[in-house]
């Protein structure tokens, strides 16, 4: 079964909006890890976050964890057209090992 | 430094047929696994590999074979189609001690059986 569950299930916004995008979990965990998806395209790993972080940048990206409320959120600032895909996040679990269990997914769409 | 490498890219097959995807990479990873997406999910682990002679089931191991007899290559092998196995594949690889380590993907390969 899926562990994560991610909101919004799709997300429209102007370039130069931010984007938002949750995702919650279900059991403990090691890490939690965000993925971009373009369309027909592998996933390409954008930031990972283990669970002893609350909040960590990387360039136009801000991610924070709450373990007590066992969910993460996304933030891309200043979106381009090119930030268009699906993201999502992943986890591997306390027992230390590499498996990732995803979760559903958002869908950005980025206009000019 | 390729990094994943998946063969086929887009495959078809019809329904009882065997074929294998192929996945390699060049990363020294000792683990490597294999995912599906199926249309608006997340993906699902199939089987994983934390080094050359180990394989584990993961989430959906069912219809699917893996070996793995070098570091370098994680085949999955499909014995005999059925249309429930029409998905995207995906293979991955990381470093395998200590968890938390960035997982590299492959570009996909498209399966559809009929």
């Amino acid at each position: 079964s899926q562990q994560g569950e991610e909101d919004p299930q799709a997300l429209s916004i102007q370039e130069g909006e931010n984007a938002t995008m949750n995702c919650s979990y279900k059991t403990s965990i090691n890490n939690l890890q965000w993925y971009r998806q373009n369309s027909g395209r592998g996933l390409v790993h954008l930031i990972l976050i283990r669970s002893n972080e609350r909040e960590k940048h990387s360039g136009r990206l801000r991610v924070t964890l709450d373990t007590s409320k066992k969910s993460s959120s996304l933030l891309i600032t200043a979106s381009r057209a090119a930030d268009t895909a699906s993201y999502f996040c992943a986890t591997t679990d306390s027992g230390g090992g590499n498996k990732l269990t995803f979760g559903t997914g958002t869908q950005l769409k980025v206009e000019l | 430094n390729a990094g994943v490498t998946q063969t086929p890219k887009f495959q078809v097959l019809k329904t009882g047929q065997s074929m294998t995807l192929q996945c390699a990479q060049d990363m020294n990873h000792e683990y490597m696994s294999w995912y599906r997406q199926d249309p608006g999910m997340g993906l699902r682990l199939i089987h994983y590999s934390v080094g050359a002679g180990i394989t584990d089931q993961g989430e959906v191991p069912n219809g699917y074979n893996v070996s793995r007899s070098t570091t370098e290559d994680f085949p999955l092998r499909l014995l005999s189609a059925a249309p429930s196995q029409t998905s995207v594949y995906f293979c991955a690889s990381s470093y395998s001690r200590g968890g938390g380590n960035t997982i590299y993907f492959g570009e996909g390969s498209w399966l559809t059986v009929v």
